[in-house]
């Protein structure tokens, strides 16, 4: 199925540092949601837009729906080394339903 | 919080035998849940969606004899690889939408076939 264009793949920072990862596609999508897996673990939701321009912090985290409805991005402001893993969006549309995932961003922060 | 419970956690079985995953919605009844594939380094390709009471929808190019799904209650589906082979081999995970359109993991499943 279509994904979405998830950018960029991988990361390398210093603690301390701060973090800025995109999501976009070529379809407007009416939830977006930004998701962090660990190895051998499950993705667990980070932060979820419902609205677009819609901004959103978690903590450290900040996240936004583009007006367009068809991108977001992640913020990780003061990264710190429990910040590694792999980040991925996920965009629903339609009924809700159907729910497309990016690629993923690994992240790694060296102490 | 809403909480998915997925069982087992890795599980390694012989080639041509069948294994069975449980994915549970724990504190919520999910009409819908989903099932994910993903390999090292990927990301996670939706393979089919689990109905309660219905048939499973499965994405093009999945084999819907070989990945059976059964979603006979509105806590519990079910994804049964049959007939396993190595490259059947992958991380599976279920995902279960609650009532506030939120969409929560279970913990995954890594497959083995040797």
């Amino acid at each position: 199925g279509q994904q979405l264009n998830q950018s960029p793949q991988s990361m390398f920072i210093q603690e301390g540092e701060d973090v800025s990862m995109n999501c976009t596609s070529s379809s407007i999508f009416n939830t977006w949601l930004w998701y962090k897996q660990e190895p051998g673990e499950g993705p667990v939701l980070l932060i979820a837009l419902y609205k677009a321009g819609e901004l959103t912090s978690n903590g450290r985290l900040t996240a936004q729906f583009g007006i367009t409805r068809k991108d977001s991005f992640l913020n990780i402001s003061a990264s710190i080394p429990s910040d590694v893993g792999i980040y991925f969006c996920a965009g629903l549309r339609g009924n809700n339903n159907d729910m497309r995932f990016g690629a993923g961003t690994r992240l790694t922060v060296k102490p | 919080g809403a909480v998915v419970s997925q069982h087992p956690s890795r599980v390694i079985c012989k080639s041509g035998t069948s294994v069975k995953i449980e994915c549970r919605s724990l504190d919520f009844q999910a009409t819908t849940m989903f099932w994910y594939r993903q390999f090292p380094k990927q990301s996670l390709m939706l393979m089919a969606t689990s109905n309660e009471g219905s048939k499973a929808t499965y994405e093009q190019g999945v084999e819907k004899d070989k990945f059976l799904i059964n979603h006979a209650s509105l806590t519990l589906s079910t994804l049964t690889v049959t007939s396993a082979h190595p490259e059947d081999s992958s991380f599976y995970i279920c995902s279960a939408q609650d009532s506030n359109y939120g969409y929560t993991f279970g913990s995954g499943t890594r497959l083995t076939v040797v």
